[in-house]
């Protein structure tokens, strides 16, 4: 079916508001990743769901960032108190298995951030 | 921890001329190794991957094999088209299903 979709696509927010990104996998995926990419850099892991589990949070850089993905799909990430440096764009990519060193992940077109 | 260094762009060639980008890797164990593009105003899609040491990966004319000894996974094409103009992304995943990306080099290829 299709892709990995994201929305908004483009997102200005005032330092101090908080905000939700959404990501839908594609159907029947297993796992969900979200990277933040700065700009001229590559995708940094942040979070990784297993279904609606979500089995690592290593990479999420404050307690202002959440992550869920409750009915095992869609997924929404929540910055909260946004700050200029949360500036990026945020990728959301799926996978047909568990996560594992050889599984091939399918990546949305991003989410950019901008926090003035 | 694990890291992934590429060759700095912004890398401009002529069509049909040969494509080096060079990717090393820093990482425990025996990761798999892969290379993703990212085309303009579009999402990173793999382009190609290898899983142990020895193993080629080819798609779309491009080749990259894992060189465990020289902890390497350097991106070829013979001929570049100006289509192949995009963001290429070298990345590793261990064993544990960490992944790692380098920065990415950007590739213009021109007419």
């Amino acid at each position: 079916g299709a892709g990995v979709s994201q929305s908004p696509r483009y997102k200005v927010a005032k330092r101090g508001q908080d905000v939700a990104l959404r990501c839908d996998p594609i159907s029947g995926h297993v796992s969900l990743f979200w990277y933040q990419q700065a700009l001229g850099q590559g995708p940094e892991f942040l979070t990784y769901f297993q279904n609606e589990a979500q089995l690592d949070k290593s990479g999420l850089p404050s307690d202002r960032f959440f992550a869920e993905r409750p009915e095992g799909s869609v997924s929404t990430l929540k910055i909260q108190r946004t700050q200029q440096e949360d500036s990026a764009v945020y990728l959301c990519a799926s996978s047909p298995e568990a996560r594992g060193p050889t599984d091939t992940q399918y990546f949305g077109p991003g989410t950019r951030l901008t926090v003035l | 921890g694990n890291s992934v260094t590429q060759m700095e762009g912004p890398v401009t060639l002529s069509e049909e001329a040969f494509l080096t980008i060079n990717c090393t890797y820093t990482a425990t164990g025996y990761p798999s190794l892969f290379w993703y593009v990212q085309y303009p105003g579009e999402g990173l899609q793999l382009l190609l991957k290898a899983t142990k040491a020895d193993d080629k990966g080819s798609n779309k004319g491009f080749e990259a094999t894992y060189r465990k000894e020289t902890t390497s996974f350097h991106l070829e094409k013979g001929s570049v088209q100006v289509s192949d103009s995009a963001v290429y992304f070298c990345a590793l995943i261990t064993n544990a299903g960490k992944s790692t990306f380098g920065d990415g080099t950007t590739l213009t290829v021109k007419p």
